[in-house]
C-alpha cells in the first residue's frame, strides 16, 4: 500500500533553535499534504494544509511565521518549526492525499515526528 | 465548524469480550474515517464510510454509519490483546483530504 515517511521520527533541540520535518509520499505524487500536530493523550490537531507549488493555508490559531511550510515537490512537504520554544513540543504527523485517490477514501498518515524542545 | 466527540473516551475490556466505540457529529457527516493509532505512532487506517446506512466490516472490526449521517459506531467483536490502542474517528472529504478528529478512545484487553 501507499507509504508516507516522515524524518526526523525523533528529535530533540535546544529552546531558540529552529527544527525542520519532512514528509514525503513514497510512491505517489500528492499535490496535497496535511500537518497535525497532538499533545500527549490527546487527538490530532489539524494545523495546515500544504499545496504544492503555492502557499500553505494554516487554521485558525497557527501562526504562520512559527511553524513554515514548503511543498516543493509533489512527493515532498517540509514543516519547520522556527525559534523554538518548550510549549512547540509535541507529536507531529503529517497526511497525504494521492492526486489520483480522490474518492477512494484512504488518506496516508506519515509515522510522526516527536520533537522535544528543551 | 464540526465537531466530533468520541465514547467512551477509555475502556479495559478482558480478551474475547465485544465492545463497541461511538463518535457523534455535530454537522452531517460526508465522509466518516476511523483510524487507530499506537501511542506515539502513526496512524493505520481502518475504514471509510460515506452513505447513511453503510456497513463495512474487516477481520473482526465493523464500524457502521446511522441513516442520518451524524453517528458511527466502531464494533470490535471478541477482542484480543492486539486490538489495544488509541481509536480516533475523523471527518472529512476524501477529494479534499482534510480531516477533524474526535479526541480518540483508549483500549486496552486485558488477556
Amino acid at each position: 500500500g501507499a507509504v508516507v515517511s516522515q524524518h526526523p521520527s525523533w528529535v530533540i533541540c535546544k529552546s531558540g533553535t529552529s527544527v525542520k520535518i519532512e514528509c514525503r509520499s513514497l510512491d505517489f505524487q500528492a499535490t496535497t499534504m496535511f500537518w497535525y500536530r497532538q499533545f500527549p493523550k490527546q487527538s490530532l490537531m489539524l494545523m495546515a494544509t500544504s499545496n504544492e507549488g503555492s502557499k500553505a493555508t494554516y487554521e485558525q490559531g497557527v501562526e504562520k511565521d512559527k511553524f513554515l511550510i514548503n511543498h516543493a515537490s509533489l512527493t515532498l512537504s517540509t514543516l519547520t518549526v522556527t525559534s523554538a520554544h518548550p510549549e512547540d513540543s509535541s507529536f507531529y504527523i503529517c497526511s497525504a492525499l494521492p492526486g489520483q485517490g480522490a474518492g477512494t477514501g484512504e488518506l496516508f498518515f506519515g509515522e510522526g515526528s516527536r520533537l522535544t524542545v528543551l | 465548524s464540526q465537531e466530533l466527540e468520541q465514547s467512551p473516551q477509555s475502556l479495559i475490556v478482558q480478551e474475547g469480550k465485544n465492545l463497541t466505540i461511538n463518535c457523534t457529529s455535530s454537522k452531517t457527516l460526508y465522509g466518516l474515517y476511523w483510524y487507530k493509532q499506537k501511542y506515539g505512532e502513526g496512524l493505520i487506517f481502518l475504514m471509510m464510510l460515506q452513505k447513511g446506512g453503510e456497513e463495512k466490516s474487516h477481520e473482526k472490526i465493523t464500524a457502521k454509519l446511522d441513516e442520518k449521517k451524524q453517528q458511527s459506531s466502531l464494533h470490535i467483536t471478541a477482542s484480543q490483546p492486539s486490538h489495544a490502542g488509541i481509536y480516533l474517528c475523523g471527518a472529512g472529504s476524501s477529494n479534499t483530504g482534510k480531516l477533524i478528529f474526535g479526541q480518540g478512545t483508549t483500549l486496552q484487553v486485558k488477556p
